[in-house]
């Protein structure tokens, strides 16, 4: 099993550009995430999607969108990217009614820089 | 709102122990579970509290006191590769498990 997967793992944009960002899971879980890691922030929620077919806003929703593709694949998109949006940006999913239902697996990030 | 508060750096040698703490303020209070992010890696995930008291696995340990809204991460018997950054988490007060993450704390294990 690849756990999640993230792609690109880094990315240089400048202002106003868009790009997708994509994660892909093959544990079978329901729940996924989109965290966005600033310096001194820690992780801050930026979308969310419980199961296939919703999603919901985080923390930090503004200037970001995403697409639950299927159960698989959560993406988030930068439409304008800004230079307040360089940060690492981290996918995770955990399962729903089993185990910890708290306990998050993460992808390895994209480190994005926006000039 | 919601919102966690922890140190934002600990130092230690080898072999000592160290508590990492945390308090937090939320609505709807289901647990805290806690993280270990080494520098340049992906966040993994290390222990659950949803009830009071102490849960122990191997060199870890964290504690939860729902009263105080406070719990702690003990980490015993300290190695170099512990040298991480370490983030408390409630969930989110949307729904699902979506969670909130304190800012960390950055742990530095010396020699």
């Amino acid at each position: 099993n690849a756990g999640v997967t993230q792609t690109p793992k880094f990315q240089v944009l400048k202002t106003g550009q868009s790009m997708t960002l994509q994660c892909a899971q093959d544990m079978n879980h329901n729940s996924m995430y989109w965290y966005r890691q600033d310096p001194g922030m820690g992780l801050r929620l930026i979308y969310y999607s419980a199961s296939e077919g919703t999603t919901d806003k985080g923390e930090v929703p503004n200037g970001y969108n995403v697409s639950r593709l299927n159960k698989r694949e959560f993406s988030l998109r930068l439409e304008s990217a800004a230079p307040s949006q360089t940060s690492v940006y981290f996918c995770a999913s955990s399962a729903s009614g089993t185990g910890h239902p708290y306990e998050q697996y993460f992808g390895p990030g994209t480190r994005l820089t926006v000039t | 709102g919601q919102s966690l508060e922890q140190p934002s750096e600990v130092t230690a040698v080898e072999g000592a122990i160290v508590q990492i703490n945390c308090t937090y303020q939320t609505s709807g209070f289901y647990g805290l579970s806690w993280y270990q992010q080494h520098d340049g890696g992906a966040p993994t995930f290390l222990s659950y509290n949803a009830l009071d008291g102490l849960e122990e696995t191997g060199r870890f340990s964290s504690f939860l006191s729902r009263s105080d809204s406070y719990g702690y991460l003990l980490l015993q018997e300290l190695q170099m590769k512990d040298s991480a950054s370490y983030f408390c988490a409630v969930k989110a007060n949307q729904a699902g498990t979506a969670l909130i993450f304190g800012k960390g704390t950055t742990l530095s294990v010396s020699s």
